[in-house]
């Protein structure tokens, strides 16, 4: 399978900062990255979609200006959570998939962020 | 009801067990079917991918799809502990624009194996 990685794994930072998280496809390129949230024993919860060169799709419910999504390569996407507060704290996973490829889709081993 | 239906579990079975994981889909238009298996504070990692109904053999996995039924199923044959994990379904359609490969989950089915 294809390798995705994220960095960096676990932050911790105060309320008020912004921090961003990094995905990179390290073997294959990746037109497609997705950005996921999910809280413990829950499934995966779908922040945004996003495209080279394009401007990510939100999913309903979640604030595109403070989760802000760049693509602008084929093998990096990232994930800014703008003024964090404590609520934003959880554990964010991007995948990636290549839509010349099929719908194969592979996920990063995750970033924990905790706002104090 | 849930798009995706998925036991939660927890499943729980001595070495050597056959496992079944199961989940079930209410959208017709559900074409590709994943299955992944998740270590607690880690991302998902891909075990089978099918795109058709029958079955699809990995190793010790194999992966069911019945589309008439709307069912799909993961078997693990010959289980280890070091195959305790989440267990978590995933579909999507052919769409393509921007709702390209959006995932549906199941909830994920927690599994213990144990020596």
């Amino acid at each position: 399978g294809a390798v995705v990685s994220q960095h960096p794994s676990w932050v911790i930072c105060k309320s008020g900062t912004s921090v961003k998280i990094e995905c990179r496809s390290l073997d294959f390129q990746a037109t497609t990255m997705f950005w996921y949230r999910q809280f413990p024993k829950q499934s995966l919860m779908l922040m945004a979609t996003s495209n080279e060169g394009s401007k990510a799709t939100y999913e309903q419910g979640v604030e595109k200006d403070k989760f802000l999504i760049n693509h602008a390569s084929l093998t990096l996407s990232t994930l800014t959570v703008t003024s964090a507060h404590p609520e934003d704290s959880s554990f964010y996973i991007c995948s990636a998939g290549n839509r010349d490829r099929g719908y194969e889709q592979y996920f990063g081993p995750g970033t924990r962020l905790t706002v104090t | 009801q849930k798009e995706v239906e998925q036991d939660p579990g927890p499943l729980s079975v001595p070495e050597g067990a056959i496992v079944s994981l199961n989940c079930t889909y209410s959208n017709s238009a559900f074409q590709y079917f994943m299955w992944y298996r998740q270590y607690s504070r880690k991302g998902p990692e891909l075990l089978m991918y099918t795109y058709s109904s029958g079955n699809k053999e990995d190793g010790r996995f194999t992966a069911q799809v019945d589309k008439s039924s709307k069912y799909i199923s993961l078997f693990i044959r010959d289980s280890q502990p070091s195959d305790s994990a989440t267990y978590l379904c995933a579909m999507t359609t052919n769409a393509g624009g921007t709702s390209y490969g959006k995932l549906t989950f199941g909830q994920g089915t927690i599994l213990t194996v144990h020596p």
